[in-house]
């Protein structure tokens, strides 16, 4: 177990539905990084935040946005949803002091239909 | 062509067998190199972290960087069906909090 929890496990909705994926880091932990893997592009980096201030962007969409909160759990929302959004969605967090060792939470797998 | 390739497999070897992953990418600037373990239904856990070329043991485990040649490697010696699972190799450029790049990962089977 990492420390790193999201919710829900499962998600199953609509075309054109908007969802919200939530992630708690592990306690300390001021970053927190989404990211998103499916079968054919692997594991893709999403946004980072810490602190509750947007550090770097990947390949997030712009029907995606995402926020941190002062109690530093994130909220990950996914809105006008595609088929091809379907995917695995993963929460990781990291240490101020470390910096670089990200610790992944049990994802929240998102299923379109 | 992507920034890290790495073979999905998968991958099938008898117990007790030394197991050889690899990784090459494209971009000279990564200086980071890790190795996840992910099983089912599970989120990637850090298995080996190293900074730049050399290598770098832990127990069964033995990660190898070649920067000249632009290649990453995992060993895994005396292989157990526990260590049955999908492994990422992942780089970065910069220390600090910054984004991942992965490869799509390799299936790895011990057959009892």
């Amino acid at each position: 177990d990492s420390g790193v929890t999201q919710t829900p496990k499962h998600l199953i909705t609509a075309t054109g539905q908007r969802v919200t994926l939530r992630c708690s880091p592990r306690s300390g932990d001021l970053s927190v990084y989404w990211y998103q893997q499916s079968l054919d592009q692997g594991l893709q980096f999403l946004i980072q935040y810490y602190n509750g201030e947007e550090r770097a962007k990947g390949n997030i969409l712009e029907r995606f946005s995402a926020q941190q909160f002062p109690d530093l759990h994130s909220e990950l929302n996914l809105s006008s949803l595609e088929l091809g959004d379907s995917a695995l969605y993963f929460c990781a967090s990291s240490p101020p002091a470390l910096g670089d060792e990200q610790f992944f939470g049990p994802g929240t797998r998102l299923t379109v239909l | 062509q992507k920034e890290v390739e790495q073979d999905p497999g998968p991958l099938s070897v008898p117990e007790g067998a030394i197991v050889s992953l690899n990784c090459t990418y494209s971009n000279s600037a990564f200086q980071y190199f890790m190795w996840y373990r992910q099983y089912s239904r599970k989120g990637p856990e850090l298995l080996m972290y190293t900074y730049s070329s050399g290598n770098k043991e832990d127990g069964r485990f033995t990660a190898q960087v070649d920067k000249s040649s632009k290649y990453i490697s995992l060993f895994i010696r005396d292989s157990q069906p526990s260590d049955s699972a999908t492994y990422l190799c992942a780089m970065k450029t910069n220390f600090g909090n910054e984004k991942l790049t992965f490869g799509t990962g390799t299936r790895l089977t011990i057959i009892p």
